[in-house]
């Protein structure tokens, strides 16, 4: 089956600085999306992307559709306190597939 | 509107309990899915319903029930469930879970615990 590859587990980064995570398959994926879950919250949606090369960006959050199609980047630019959480990657491979997650990365931010 | 509404937050249940966790959507979505979490791990797939009919269930224990009244409203019953089934339970819901590039919207979850 599809599986996606996020490492490390767990990131720590000083407030201000940016911070690049990425997310790899030996499959090829049809979509990405990127998701951030507070603990006790649920996932929430951060980016979705659609086609290969696509580079699409939310406020401090930048995430891209690798050309190859197995691969996706999520940058968070001057970090501040509250990005704190674990970001999922997750994306669809084909026709009726389901959402394969990743392990996901937790990360912290010093103050 | 992208809310996805869960109640209760909390559930503490015994074994011989019986229980509903209850999911509202008002985005006009007309997929709905439960998913199983446990601490530090990604969400499993448990149960899909497309337009109001069950259409991936993923070899889940018959302890849980799952239950569309209609397009908005999503409920999980829970019968004789083990310690084990211990999780965070979250809901969401896609435009029509017919494509494969949909985006999920996510409930902020019950917290079950149980005992």
């Amino acid at each position: 089956g599809q599986q996606l590859n996020q490492s490390p587990q767990s990131m720590f980064i000083q407030e201000g600085e940016d911070v690049s995570m990425n997310c790899t398959s030996s499959s090829i994926f049809n979509t990405w999306l990127w998701y951030k879950q507070d603990p006790g919250e649920g996932p929430v949606l951060l980016i979705a992307l659609y086609k290969a090369g696509e580079l699409t960006s939310n406020g401090r959050l930048t995430a891209q559709f690798g050309i190859t199609r197995k691969d996706s980047f999520l940058n968070i630019s001057a970090s501040i306190p509250s990005d704190v959480g674990i970001y999922f990657c997750a994306g669809h491979t084909g026709a009726n597939s389901k959402l394969t997650f990743g392990k996901g990365i937790t990360l912290s931010v010093r103050p | 509107d992208t809310e996805v509404t869960q109640t209760p937050k909390h559930l503490v249940m015994g074994m011989t309990n019986k229980k509903s966790l209850k999911c509202e959507q008002h985005m006009g979505h007309r997929a709905m899915y439960w998913y199983k979490q446990k601490a530090k791990k990604p969400p499993e797939l448990m149960f899909v319903y497309s337009y109001e009919k069950l259409s991936i269930n993923e070899s889940v224990p018959s302890r849980f029930s799952p239950e569309c009244p209609n397009s908005s409203l999503l409920n999980l019953h829970l019968h004789a469930l083990q310690p084990e089934d211990s999780a965070l339970y979250l809901c969401a819901s896609s435009q029509s879970g017919d494509r494969n590039n949909e985006k999920l919207f996510f409930g902020s979850g019950t917290q079950l615990s149980v005992l």
